[in-house]
């Protein structure tokens, strides 16, 4: 079956980095995508990996290693409003994204 | 960058009754729109794909007749709840992209919040 699999909860400081790892199976692969949720709001675009790689945006980054059915999203300086739900998702071969159940990021002071 | 709209943005019915929620794209032409519904501390889950023009596509287990979905023309797809029951309450998502599958990036409208007393 399709899977993906993330951590549920994360805690990290301001100012802080923090790195929050997703494993997925899917049937084809088409790509993964990250995107941040604050509570009450829908999903906004953070990044898109299909190649294997470090891809940085700004103090966003995210990593995919295809071999490995592995992606991690790499968050620096760390900012009270980084505090979200992280969900990451993986287009399998028919174009469908597969929606982890996302991580809830907190940030403490 | 592209924006989605959703109205309303909550809504609160009685048992029973139908509930029509709109989704725009307004600044560029979405020839899919996708629903989603999003339980509290849950993932996303897709309900159906739409393009326009033709009927959606339904995901197992999301009852057609119940979740109605139009999709108009190439800005403008509705989901309508009918005979809305309380396990129908839930926050519900439309977004919208430019290709004909998903493959292109989904831009997400703002979510509707559905409380069915």
């Amino acid at each position: 079956g399709q899977n993906i699999d993330q951590p549920t909860e994360m805690t990290a400081t301001e100012g802080a980095i923090v790195q929050i790892n997703c494993t997925y199976q899917t049937s084809g692969f088409n790509g993964l995508f990250w995107y941040q949720q604050h509570a009450g709001e829908a999903p906004t675009f953070l990044s898109y990996n299909v190649l294997d790689g470090l891809e940085e945006k700004g103090r966003f980054s995210s990593f995919l290693s295809r071999s490995k059915g592995y992606s991690y999203l790499l968050l620096k300086e760390l900012q009270m409003k980084d505090s979200a739900s992280y969900l990451c998702a993986a287009m399998d071969s028919n174009y469908q994204l597969i929606w982890g159940a996302g991580t809830k990021l907190i940030i403490k002071p | 960058g592209a924006v989605v709209s959703q109205h309303p943005s909550r809504v609160i019915c009685k048992s029973g009754t139908s509930v029509k929620i709109e989704c725009r794209s307004l600044d560029f032409q979405a020839t899919t729109m996708f629903w989603y519904r999003q339980f509290p501390k849950q993932s996303l889950m897709l309900m159906a794909t739409s393009n326009e023009g033709s009927k959606a596509t339904y995901e197992q287990g999301v009852e057609k007749d119940k979740f109605l979905i139009n999709h108009a023309s190439l800005t403008l797809s509705t989901l309508t709840v009918t005979s809305a029951h309380p396990e129908d309450s839930s926050f519900y998502i439309c977004s919208a992209s430019q290709g004909e599958t998903s493959a292109y990036e989904q831009f997400f409208g703002p979510g509707t919040r559905l409380t069915v007393l």
